[in-house]
């Protein structure tokens, strides 16, 4: 029974570049967060997705950002023209549908910005 | 927006000794959770408390959710240094449901 699947790990990328992130959520979930946390901190919402529906993206940065949850396939968490700032551990979450479960996160990508 | 809120955020103890964090929202909370995070690792779902006053226990840990749902807390007794890592307590906030973390504390335990 796997768990949320995350890849990659770990990703550099140089500035300018775009940043792909993807996330399998657990079989029989289909509720996925995506949190991102910088180094010391706590873990900061980004967004909730559904399939084919954004939920809540009211902790996504309006530009540069964008995720998505097809009706086949991961979830992706996309960061265009990434910037220094924009290094951190991206770690998605899933959960059961409809109910308040806690949630499952995968190992997380740690994105690196040179 | 709602905020959930941790003290303290480090925490450093002698093996052996009790260690606690506190957890306070903004609002009340409907339920709250508990995760670890050990160092390099993702957190791990520990509990889920959802009545008022509730509290629940594994093994060495004790979880406790306040009689108006606004605040928890996280015991440790005689802490091991398996114990180690960052504790973050989450209460669901927003209109759609996400859960909303805490900063952390993060407990170190010297042998």
């Amino acid at each position: 029974n796997a768990g949320v699947m995350q890849n990659p790990r770990h990703l550099v990328r140089r500035r300018g570049q775009e940043a792909r992130l993807r996330c399998s959520p657990m079989k029989g979930h289909s509720h996925v967060y995506w949190y991102r946390q910088l180094p010391e901190e706590g873990l900061k919402f980004m967004v909730y997705l559904q399939k084919e529906n954004i939920i809540d993206e009211s902790g996504m940065p309006k530009e540069r950002f964008s995720a998505e949850f097809p009706k086949e396939g991961p979830s992706i968490l996309r960061i265009q023209q990434v910037v220094r700032g924009d290094s951190a551990a991206y770690f998605c979450a899933s959960s059961r549908t409809g109910e308040r479960y806690g949630y499952t996160f995968g190992s997380g990508t740690r994105l690196t910005v040179v | 927006g709602q905020q959930v809120m941790q003290i303290p955020q480090y925490q450093h103890v002698q093996e052996g000794e009790d260690f606690t964090t506190y957890c306070n929202s903004s609002t009340t909370l409907s339920n709250i959770q508990w995760y670890k995070q050990r160092p390099g690792g993702h957190p791990v779902f520990l509990i889920q408390l959802v009545k008022s006053g509730e509290v629940k226990k594994q093994k060495r840990l004790t979880f406790q959710f306040g009689e108006a749902k606004k605040n928890s807390s996280l015991h440790i007794t005689a802490t091991q240094t398996t114990d180690v890592g960052t504790y973050f307590c989450a209460g669901y906030g927003g209109s759609q449901g996400n859960l909303i973390f805490g900063k952390g504390t993060k407990l170190s335990v010297k042998p």
